[in-house]
C-alpha cells in the first residue's frame, strides 16, 4: 500500500536552514506529483509546493516563494523540501502528499503523518 | 485567484445524516474539489474527488455512508449514518496553474 514518512524536521533559528525528505513506498513514484503541505498549530491546511512526476516544473505558495526548493530523486524515491531563511510564521507541521496524477493539476490522495518544524530564537 | 469556502463547524447526532458545504468564489464556480478528513494528531485523509456535475469518485478505503454532490458553486459532502469515529475536521481543497488552494475546515462534532 501506499506509504509517506516525512523526517527532518526539528527546531532552527530565524533565518536559518531546514531539509525535510519525504520517503515514498507502496507506488511507481516517477508517475505521481508530489507536494508539501504545512499546517500551523491549531491552523488550516495551506499548500507549500509541487513538483511535477518528471521534475519539470515546481511551483509553490506565496509566503515561501523565493525561499523553499523543493526536489525529488526518482531512484531513492524520495522528495525533499529545503527550506531557508526560516521565519518564525513557517513554524509547522509539514506533511508530504501524492499527487493523484502527475501534472499537480489534482487531488492529493495520500498523505504522510507530517514532521514538526519550530522556527523559534 | 480561487477561495473555497466552509463554515467552521457543523454538529449532528449519532445515527444521523449531515451535509458539509464548500464554497468555490465567482469566476471559478465550476472547478472541481477534493475533500478530506483529518482526524486530531493524524494526517489529513483523502475522502473523494467531486466534480461540477455533482459526480464523485472515491478515494481507498472511503466507506459508502460518504457521499459527494454539487449545485452550481457549491460542492457537498454528505455523512449518512454518523458514527463517532466521524468527528473530526473537513476540509475541501481545489487546484488550478501552479496553486493548490484549501477551505479553511469544517469542525464535525457528532453528539
Amino acid at each position: 500500500q501506499v506509504h509517506l514518512v516525512e523526517s527532518g524536521g526539528g527546531v532552527v533559528r530565524p533565518g536559518g536552514s531546514l531539509r525535510l525528505s519525504c520517503a515514498a513506498s507502496g507506488f511507481t513514484f516517477s508517475s505521481h506529483g508530489m507536494h508539501w503541505v504545512r499546517q500551523a498549530p491549531g491552523k488550516g491546511l495551506e499548500w507549500v509546493a509541487v513538483i511535477w512526476y518528471d521534475g519539470s516544473n515546481q511551483y509553490f505558495g506565496d509566503s515561501v516563494k523565493g525561499r523553499f526548493t523543493i526536489s525529488r530523486d526518482d531512484f531513492m524515491n524520495t522528495v525533499y523540501l529545503q527550506m531557508d531563511s526560516l521565519r518564525v510564521e513557517d513554524t509547522a507541521v509539514y506533511y508530504c502528499a501524492r499527487d493523484q496524477g502527475g501534472d499537480g493539476h489534482n487531488p492529493l490522495d495520500y498523505w504522510g503523518q507530517g514532521t514538526l518544524v519550530t522556527v523559534s530564537s | 485567484q480561487v477561495v473555497l469556502t466552509q463554515s467552521p463547524s457543523a454538529s449532528a447526532s449519532l445515527g444521523a445524516s449531515v451535509k458539509l458545504t464548500c464554497t468555490l468564489n465567482s469566476g471559478h464556480s465550476n472547478y472541481a474539489i477534493a475533500w478530506l478528513q483529518q482526524k486530531p494528531e493524524k494526517g489529513p485523509h483523502y475522502l473523494m474527488k467531486v466534480n461540477l456535475d455533482g459526480s464523485y469518485s472515491q478515494g481507498d478505503g472511503t466507506p459508502d455512508r460518504f457521499t459527494g454532490s454539487s449545485s452550481g458553486p457549491e460542492r457537498y459532502l454528505t455523512i449518512s449514518s454518523l458514527q463517532s469515529e466521524d468527528e473530526a475536521d473537513y476540509y475541501c481543497q481545489t487546484w488550478g496553474t501552479g496553486v493548490h488552494v484549501f477551505g479553511g475546515g469544517t469542525k464535525l462534532t457528532v453528539l
